[in-house]
């Protein structure tokens, strides 16, 4: 059974930068019908979809968030990252990891890890 | 402010049925049948409950319905039971002019409350 677990930091200072892993079970990340994305969720707001990569590299990312983030797979470890710069307040956040399945659910996430809470704060 | 319109809030007794609207334009609810649907319990991550518009995942019961109508999508859960109470997000595909052009947009969320 697929299971994802983000790991990472929960507290980062203001401007830096943001680092979480995302580790994959029971699957691996070279399928060519996955695509594996990172969402959040702030405290009192909605979930915001972050970015999705593609294990063979092609990577979407939200246009509001472009500037500061970068995704990565690495497929030998069977983990994928998010690497989130300039850090503010606002990113204050819990942070999803998932996947998308593109030969069942395309743009749907079915798969969700349980979050990882991330505070940014000097 | 999110991409895609919901309600705050929605409610019904128990066994009644309750209908969460999202609306988004023609870029992205509109134009694409990617429209999804998330229930979040608090504390819990995000369950895919609907997907491209109307289809449910193996295990989600079929009290959960979806449908689109132009650019606005809609998630009706009939026979309201206890466990519906959480907060309902709809997502969908889009397509923007501008670089990066293919992107998923979130709606704010719906919190269902069953009375």
């Amino acid at each position: 059974q697929l299971q994802l677990q983000e790991s990472g930091p929960g507290l980062v200072k203001p401007s830096e930068t943001l680092s979480l892993t995302c580790s994959v079970s029971g699957a691996s990340t070279s399928r060519s019908n996955f695509y594996w994305g990172w969402i959040r969720q702030a405290p009192g707001k909605g979930l915001e979809w972050i970015a999705s990569i593609h294990y063979g590299g092609k990577t979407f990312y939200n246009p509001s968030l472009k500037s500061r983030v970068s995704m990565s797979i690495d497929t030998s470890k069977n983990h994928f990252s998010l690497n989130l710069g300039s850090v503010t307040a606002a990113d204050t956040a819990d942070y999803y990891c998932a996947r998308e399945d593109s030969e069942t659910s395309d743009n749907a996430f079915d798969i969700w890890g349980q979050g990882t809470m991330v505070t940014v704060s000097s | 402010q999110s991409a895609l319109t919901q309600p705050p809030s929605a409610s019904g007794s128990p066994g009644q049925s309750v209908t969460i609207s999202c609306s988004g334009t023609s870029s992205d609810i509109g134009g694409y049948n990617y429209v999804s649907w998330y229930q979040r319990h608090p504390g819990k991550a995000p369950k895919l409950m609907i997907y491209d518009v109307t289809k449910r995942p193996s295990g989600v019961p079929d009290r959960f319905s979806g449908s689109k109508s132009g650019n606005t999508a809609s998630l009706t859960i009939s026979g309201l039971q206890a466990e519906d109470e959480a907060d309902y997000y709809c997502s969908s595909y889009a397509y923007r002019n501008s670089y990066p052009n293919a992107i998923i947009v979130f709606g704010g969320g719906t919190k269902v409350t069953v009375l």
